[in-house]
């Protein structure tokens, strides 16, 4: 049990498109998921808490505008990288959270590449 | 800001105790992680302990918590080459809405496993 997908897994776009990564929950209800971002050899760094139908809170020197988050249901939340650049080049990862639990289930990571 | 620190590699011998050591500076964290992730797989929860805990043991693995100098550790005993990783110190704090929040995590520490 307690399984998060993210689709795509690998993504390589062009500078100034735009990329949506999913992130689902296949056998649970996440009231709460999370999104990360790990540099190569760095720690993962949260950069946003989205709560199922209402706007996601975004960590300190994230721009909201940049990083779109949209959490419609329980099982759903989509990052969408807007006007990418390589700079955004990184794996992100998901982690998803049911209503008061203490332990987050990750996803196993989408690796996006902006040539 | 909080911070989380880990040494980056651990060398141990087949069959011996493997200790993984980090710090947090966060004194306000109500829960501590340790997580596992295998070459090109997810970030896999193996345990966690409540800031009022001073000890959690499970199976082959022994966390400690000092709180007074925020200092956490992970034990795994009779170390076999299946435990090569990186393990993910992390911590976080009480969600407003229950349930933990999102995770700051240290760097990683690898650890290597020697026949």
């Amino acid at each position: 049990g307690a399984v998060v997908s993210q689709h795509p897994s690998r993504v390589i776009c062009k500078s100034g498109t735009s990329v949506k990564i999913e992130c689902r929950s296949l056998d649970f209800q996440a009231t709460t998921m999370f999104w990360y971002r790990q540099f190569p050899k760095q720690s993962l760094m949260l950069m946003a808490t989205s709560n199922e139908g209402s706007k996601a809170t975004y960590e300190q020197g994230v721009e909201k505008d940049k990083f779109l988050i949209n959490h419609a249901s329980l099982t759903l939340s989509t990052l969408t990288v807007t006007s990418a650049h390589p700079e955004d080049s990184s794996f992100y990862i998901c982690s998803a959270r049911p209503h008061t639990y203490n332990e987050q289930f990750f996803g196993p990571g989408t690796r996006l590449t902006v040539l | 800001g909080e911070d989380v620190e880990q040494s980056l590699f651990l060398s141990v011998r087949e069959g011996d105790s493997s200790v993984i050591n980090c710090t947090y500076t966060d004194s306000s964290s109500t829960y501590l992680y340790w997580y596992k992730q295998e070459p090109g797989a997810g970030l896999q929860l193996l345990t966690y302990i409540f800031s009022n805990m001073d000890m959690k043991q499970d199976q082959r693995l022994t966390v400690l918590l000092n709180k007074k100098d925020k200092h956490l550790s992970l034990r795994i005993a009779d170390t076999q080459t299946g435990d090569s990783a990186i393990y993910f110190c992390a911590e976080s704090n009480r969600y407003s809405g229950g349930g933990a929040d999102g995770l700051t995590f240290g760097k990683g520490t690898h650890l290597i496993i020697q026949p």
